[in-house]
C-alpha cells in the first residue's frame, strides 16, 4: 500500500532533549517536505527537499534541521525543542512539484 | 508578500451546493491546489488548477481566475461525509506551499 509513515504519533517530551521525527515513504517520490498545523495559523512549511541531498528552508524552519540521505527518508530533528515547537506536525511526499501531496499521518508533539 | 484567505467556517445542509471561496496574493504563481481535511486526519487531495478556469471531479469542481487571485472549491450533493476542513494551497515557487487556514465546513441533516 503507498503510504507515508511517520513515527512517533505523539511525543511528550521536556525542553532541550533532543529528538528526531521520522518520515518515510514506498512510492519512489522525488520530493517531500514537513509542516506543522497550529489553530489558527494552519499548515506551515517547515522545510522541503527536491530529492537525495537537496533540502531548503520553508516559512519557518527555525529550531529544525532536515536531511535526506535516502529517497524514502526524511527526518525532522529538534536539537534543542522548546515548548514553542508544541504543535502537529506532517510529512508529506510527491512525485513532482506540481503533483499533489501525499500527507503523513502527523505527529503530535508536546514540549514542556 | 504572499497571502491566502479562506471563511473561516461554513454551515450547509445535507443534498445542497457549497461554494467555498480561497482569494490570494503572490509575487508568483505556479498553481492552486485543494485538499480535505477531517478532524484528526491527514489532507487528501481534491484537485488542482494551474490555468484559468473550472476542473470538474464528480460531486467537487474548482475554479481558478489567475488575473483576481481567486479559487473556489464547489461541493455538490452535499453528504454527511463532506464536514471537513478545506484547504486551500498556493505553490508559490517551485517547490514552496502557502497553506491558507481553511475552511470548516458543517454539514446539517
Amino acid at each position: 500500500e503507498a503510504q507515508v509513515t511517520q513515527n512517533p504519533r505523539y511525543l511528550i517530551t521536556v525542553t532541550g532533549k533532543k529528538l528526531t521525527v521520522t518520515c518515510s515513504q514506498n512510492m519512489n517520490h522525488e520530493y517531500m517536505s514537513w509542516y506543522r498545523q497550529d489553530p489558527g495559523l494552519g499548515l506551515r512549511q517547515i522545510y522541503y527537499s527536491m530529492n537525495v541531498e537537496a533540502t531548503d528552508k520553508g516559512d519557518v524552519p527555525e529550531g529544525y534541521k532536515v536531511s535526506r540521505k535516502e529517497k524514502r527518508n526524511f527526518p525532522l530533528i529538534l536539537e534543542s525543542p522548546s515548548p514553542n515547537q508544541t504543535s502537529l506536525y506532517f510529512c508529506a511526499s510527491s512525485t513532482g512539484f506540481n503533483q499533489p501531496q501525499h500527507f503523513g499521518d502527523g505527529t503530535r508533539l508536546s514540549i514542556l | 508578500g504572499q497571502n491566502i484567505d479562506q471563511p473561516t467556517e461554513m454551515t450547509a445542509t445535507e443534498g445542497a451546493i457549497v461554494q467555498i471561496n480561497c482569494t490570494y496574493q503572490t509575487s508568483g504563481f505556479n498553481g492552486l491546489f485543494w485538499y480535505q481535511q477531517h478532524a484528526g486526519e491527514a489532507p487528501t487531495f481534491l484537485s488542482y488548477n494551474v490555468l484559468d478556469g473550472l476542473e470538474e471531479k464528480g460531486r467537487f469542481s474548482s475554479f481558478l481566475s489567475r488575473s483576481k487571485g481567486y479559487s473556489y472549491l464547489l461541493l455538490k450533493e452535499l453528504q454527511m461525509k463532506d464536514s471537513a476542513s478545506y484547504l486551500c494551497a498556493l505553490r508559490s515557487g517551485t517547490y514552496k506551499y502557502i497553506f491558507g487556514t481553511g475552511t470548516r465546513l458543517k454539514v446539517l441533516a
